[in-house]
């Protein structure tokens, strides 16, 4: 039982490059959510899903795109990385909303 | 949107030394999480407690709901529990989390 994983652990871009961030979870969870963190603070909410096939807007949501396609992933799209996006990316998910989340290891990205 | 306040936003201890730390928030919650964010990033869940007391080890925590604020304590401290230590609660029913800005605990040997 792997709980939350993410993909890939690093990544530096170039401004206006792309690239999706992975997100799979093995505990059946219906949530699933995208944070970024920034230096000195806490997590901000990006985007979130509550059923395969559904996305929603969070908090901070501009130059981010997201898909759930099958239940247990979520991806995390930037379609022309700006620096602005230089951040640790946290994915979250769980069971339904008012329970508890589990976050994976998170992703450091770089956009230079 | 509902607002997350922690103190002290810093905090330095002695190892052996008790803290306590609190997380205040301005509207009724039904999901509130407290965190560790060790030196390497990595958040770990500590508690899922929207209300009441629980207790795990060295580290409890109380939450009283209808006064909107929640107390995490740590006894003993040692220098493993060195970190950021985040709040934080559900708005709305989407489950959304909003995170508080922390506190950061330092335990000196």
């Amino acid at each position: 039982n792997a709980g939350v994983t993410q993909t890939p652990k690093f990544r530096v871009l170039k401004t206006g490059q792309s690239m999706t961030l992975l997100c799979a979870q093995d505990m059946n969870h219906e949530y699933m959510y995208w944070y970024r963190q920034d230096p000195g603070m806490g997590l901000r909410l990006i985007h979130y899903s509550v059923g395969e096939g559904t996305t929603a807007k969070g908090e901070v949501p501009d130059g981010y795109n997201v898909s759930r396609l099958k239940k247990q992933n979520f991806l995390l799209g930037l379609e022309s990385a700006a620096p602005s996006q230089t951040s640790v990316y946290f994915c979250a998910s769980s069971y339904w909303d008012g329970y508890e989340q589990y976050f994976g290891p998170g992703t450091r990205l770089t956009v230079t | 949107g509902i607002q997350v306040e922690q103190s002290p936003p810093d905090l330095i201890l002695q190892e052996g030394a008790n803290s306590t730390l609190r997380c205040n928030f301005s509207d009724s919650v039904n999901n509130l999480q407290w965190f560790h964010q060790n030196p390497w990033g990595q958040l770990i869940n500590l508690f899922y407690i929207p209300s009441g007391t629980k207790q795990n080890g060295r580290l409890s925590a109380t939450t009283v709901a209808t006064e909107r604020y929640s107390l995490l304590y740590i006894s003993s401290s040692q220098t493993t529990d060195s970190g950021v230590y985040f709040c934080a609660v559900e708005e709305g029913s989407q489950g959304n989390l909003i995170f508080g800005k922390g506190t950061k605990l330092s335990v000196k040997p």
